[in-house]
C-alpha cells in the first residue's frame, strides 16, 4: 500500500532556532517528493519538488533531502522565523499511472515561538 | 503565485441545501483535482479530470459531483449538502507530465 508517513506530528521552537522533518514513503513506483507549506485555513504552497535523482533542493531558508534508496526524505528550516509557524506536508507522486497520484502525508504542525 | 482560484473561501449553509465550490484557473492546465481535508488531517482525492469532458471519482467516497466543460472551470457541486460534509475543500491543477500541482486557497464548508 502506497503512505507517506512524516514524523513529529507536531513541533514547537522558538524563534531563530534550526529545525528537521521527517518523512518516510512506500510509494512506488516513485516519481517525485514534493514538500508544502501550509497555512492554516489556506492551500498548501509548494517549497521543493525532487526526482529520483536529486539528494539535496534548498529554497531559501529551507532545504530538503532524498535518500531514494531508503525512501526517506528531511525538511531543514534554518533559523526560524515566526511566519514559519504552519503545517509541512510531504507528498509523493508516482509514474505508474496517467495521473501521477499524488499521496499526502498528515503534515508536521510546526509552531515557532518568539 | 499560483493562478487558481475557489470560491467562496468560507460557506456555512443549512442542511439539505443544493451548493457549487467554484474553482478556476488560467494556467491551461489539463488536469484538476478536488481534495477534502478536515482539520489536522491529510488530503484526500475525490474528484480528478484529465481534461475537458474527463471526470473521475478520487480515493475517497465523496457524495459530490464534479463537471469539465471548461478547461479552465472544474466546479464541485454537493445536491443536498449534510453536516457530514463540512470541511474544507481544496482545489488544484496540474500541467502536462508529473509536474507541480498549484493549490487554490480552499473553501471551508460548514452544513448547519
Amino acid at each position: 500500500k502506497n503512505q507517506v508517513e512524516q514524523s513529529p506530528q507536531s513541533l514547537i521552537i522558538l524563534e531563530g532556532k534550526n529545525c528537521t522533518l521527517q518523512c518516510n514513503y512506500t510509494v512506488s513506483p516513485f516519481s517525485n517528493l514534493r514538500w508544502y507549506k501550509q497555512d492554516t485555513g489556506r492551500g498548501p504552497v509548494s517549497l521543493t519538488i525532487m526526482t529520483f535523482s536529486e539528494n539535496t533542493k534548498s529554497n531559501g531558508r529551507y532545504t530538503a533531502t532524498l535518500d531514494a534508496d531508503t525512501k526517506q526524505s528531511s525538511l531543514h528550516i534554518t533559523a526560524s522565523q515566526l511566519s514559519d509557524s504552519a503545517s509541512y506536508i510531504c507528498v509523493v507522486s508516482d509514474r505508474g499511472s496517467t495521473l501521477g497520484r499524488l499521496y499526502f502525508g498528515r503534515g508536521t504542525q510546526l509552531t515557532v515561538w518568539p | 503565485e499560483a493562478d487558481i482560484y475557489q470560491t467562496p473561501r468560507y460557506l456555512v449553509i443549512g442542511t439539505g441545501k443544493k451548493i457549487t465550490l467554484e474553482c478556476s484557473q488560467t494556467m491551461g492546465h489539463d488536469k484538476m483535482y478536488w481534495y477534502q481535508q478536515d482539520p489536522g488531517m491529510e488530503l484526500h482525492l475525490i474528484h480528478y479530470s484529465y481534461g475537458v469532458n474527463s471526470t473521475e471519482k478520487g480515493d475517497l467516497s465523496s457524495e459530490s459531483t464534479v463537471s469539465r466543460i471548461r478547461t479552465e472551470h472544474f466546479p464541485l457541486t454537493l445536491e443536498s449538502a449534510r453536516p457530514s460534509h463540512t470541511s474544507q475543500y481544496l482545489c488544484a491543477s496540474s500541467g502536462a507530465g508529473n509536474t507541480e500541482a498549484f493549490f487554490g486557497q480552499g473553501t471551508r464548508l460548514t452544513v448547519v
